[in-house]
């Protein structure tokens, strides 16, 4: 597509609840970043694919979080039993070469998908 | 580890005057710096980028920054903002030495345009 796909734009889950977000991102980029923006800040890091390949997950803040990018391009970011803190907006970005290649690339963002979490 | 420090919350500026954001950095190794903009609703967009040569980046919409090694500064400036310009700016940063693959936000700075 032209740009990165993010569905859905919002979602309300009510605590504890599982909820998954979907990531579309340009075609044929290799690179697919996924980050967390809570209100009034800056986004941050929580994982990186190259193709299929989960290189970094050092971000996903525990292990509710599960980030899967199966075929290479479309990812879902699934968050199990969701908690108030987990109320975010979460940005999916790609590039088109993989990071060994060039930590200069530069990264294309969805719109991203807003968790409430009540 | 990496990171950007973007001091000011809110920048206001009459429609016509410079507009200047401010960014410093940290990093072990050596920085590539980006600046991003948000709009409401919409995805972070990317403006410039500094990875080596000239200190002076110039990026879309007129926009350009300086990068400073001396200072770890990489301030955003426009010479004459308009009220299109009124957005959330991000800097960010990524230590490509230090062999990982994150880039490193700031909290980001609202920028206001008066007309």
């Amino acid at each position: 597509g032209a740009g990165v796909s993010q569905s859905p734009r919002y979602k309300v889950a009510k605590r504890g609840q599982d909820v998954a977000l979907r990531c579309d991102p340009i075609s044929g980029h290799v690179s697919l970043f996924w980050y967390q923006q809570a209100l009034g800040q800056g986004p941050e890091f929580l994982t990186y694919f190259q193709n299929e390949a989960q290189l970094d997950k050092s971000g996903l803040p525990s292990d509710r979080f599960f980030a899967e990018r199966p075929e290479g391009s479309v990812s879902t970011l699934k968050i199990q039993r969701t908690q108030q803190e987990d109320s975010a907006v979460y940005l999916c970005a790609s590039s088109l070469q993989g990071e060994m290649y060039s930590g200069a690339n530069v990264l294309t963002f969805g719109a991203g998908s807003r968790l409430t979490v009540l | 580890a990496q990171s950007v420090a973007q001091p000011e919350d809110q920048v206001n500026v009459a429609e016509g005057n410079p507009l200047t954001v401010k960014c410093t950095y940290s990093v072990s190794g050596n920085p590539y710096l980006f600046w991003y903009v948000q709009y409401p609703n919409r995805g972070l967009q990317f403006l410039l980028k500094y990875i080596t040569g000239d200190n002076l980046v110039k990026g879309s919409y007129g926009f350009e920054a300086e990068f400073n090694k001396s200072q770890t500064s990489f301030h955003l400036k426009k010479p004459s903002a308009l009220v299109s310009d009124s957005a959330l700016y991000f800097c960010a940063v990524r230590d490509w030495e230090d062999g990982n693959n994150r880039l490193a936000f700031g909290k980001g700075n609202q920028v206001v345009v008066i007309p």
